[in-house]
Order: structure tokens, then sequence, then C-alpha cells
């Protein structure tokens, strides 16, 4: 059974590029949650997703940031035009039918942006 | 809006001590409190969790526990060895899913050989 997974594990770009990251939950999960660790700081939630739905995006950044999770394949969390500041750690997290569930955590996916 | 406050935020003690670290909230309506470890540059690995109703979960020398009256869980490590050096994350779930969880900003915890 594998866990959570995410890619790429490693991103690097330069400013004003777009930024993908992938998640792909655990199986039989229905509910993703994406979380931003930037350096020196805890982790922070940033949106709640469901198939096909956003549940909550109240921690994302209103602009630049989207998040979408289709109904078939990986939840991407898309950061159009990055800047310095976006560079940390963006992390996903699992959960299976209901929102009380535990949280699996993915290893992360770390965007550096020069 | 739920904080969560993690105190120390580094700690280095000698191999073999048994020690606590402490996780506080602000809000006590919470559904569960989570401890995590993290190693440096890597993801999280969840340690316990503790439901609402109860007081405690143990997992081999990790012991948790829960006093949501009063806002606060600690993690206790017995007879600590240098492989348990990582960052110690506490996370409390309080909207049952949405807002996700709150994270306090960990603990560095360093085990000397």
């Amino acid at each position: 059974n594998a866990g959570v997974m995410q890619n790429p594990r490693h991103l690097v770009r330069r400013r004003g590029q777009e930024a993908r990251l992938r998640c792909s939950p655990m199986k039989g999960h229905s509910h993703v949650y994406w979380y931003r660790q930037l350096p020196e700081e805890g982790l922070k939630f940033m949106v709640y997703l469901q198939k096909e739905n956003i549940i909550d995006e109240s921690g994302m950044p209103k602009e630049r940031f989207s998040a979408e999770f289709p109904k078939e394949g990986p939840s991407i969390l898309r950061i159009q035009q990055v800047v310095r500041g976006d560079s940390a750690a963006y992390f996903c997290a699992s959960a299976g039918a209901s929102d009380t569930d535990t949280q699996y955590f993915g290893p992360g996916t770390r965007l550096t942006v020069l | 809006k739920q904080e969560v406050t993690q105190i120390p935020a580094a700690l280095s003690v000698p191999e073999g001590e048994n020690l606590v670290l402490n996780c506080s909230f602000t809000d006590s309506a919470i559904y569960n409190l989570q401890w995590f470890r993290q190693d440096p540059g890597k993801g999280l690995t969840s340690l316990l969790l503790i439901q609402s109703s109860q007081r405690e979960q143990t997992s081999g020398r990790l012991n948790a526990s829960l006093d949501k009256s009063s806002g606060r869980s600690t993690l206790y490590i017995a007879a600590s060895q240098p492989g348990d050096s990582a960052t110690y994350l506490c996370a409390a779930d309080s909207g049952g899913g949405a807002d996700g969880l709150t994270f306090g900003k960990g603990t560095h915890l360093i085990i000397q050989p």
C-alpha cells in the first residue's frame, strides 16, 4: 500500500515561471490537503480538496495560487509567476472517507525560486 | 482561530535521558491532537494521535498525553537515543477537516551520544 506520493521532490524555478506540484493520495483516500512550510516557520494549511471540489481554501494566497483535484489523476498545486518568497517546502496530506480521519503526509516538494 | 505553541524551541540532552516536549493550544474544541517527527529535509512521520476523548497514547518509548481543559499536550520520550534527534511537531485538528491541521513551530531535539 503505497503512501502519499509527491513529485517532483525538488523543483527549481526562475522568477516569473510557473510551478506545478503534484500529489497522489493514498489508495482509497478522497480528501487532500496542501500545506506550506516556509523557512524557520511552522507548516501552514493552504487548501482542502475532495474530488472535483475545493472545500476550504482559506489558507491559500489570493493571487497566483490555485489547486485542483480532478476526478482522475493527482491533485495539482499551481503557482503562477513565482517569486522568491514562494520558496518553501510544500506538503500534501490525504485522508480517507471522513474529514476527521488521520491525515497521512507525503514527502514534500521543495521549491526554490532563483 | 486556533494557535499552537511548542516549548522549548530547541533541546539538547545526553543519550539515555528521559525528556518531555510541551505543546499548548488556545482552542480546546479539538477533534484530535497529533505528534509528528520531521527529519532535516524530509517529510512528516506521524508518531501518535490522541482523539479528543482520550487522555494519552503510547507507542514504544513514546507517550503522549492530552489535557483539553488546560489546552496542553506533552510528548514523553523515555531512554532517549541519538536516532531520536529530529524536529517534533504538534498539530491540532480543530476543524474536523476544514481548516486543516494547525501546527506548532516544533521542538528541535538533539540527543548527544
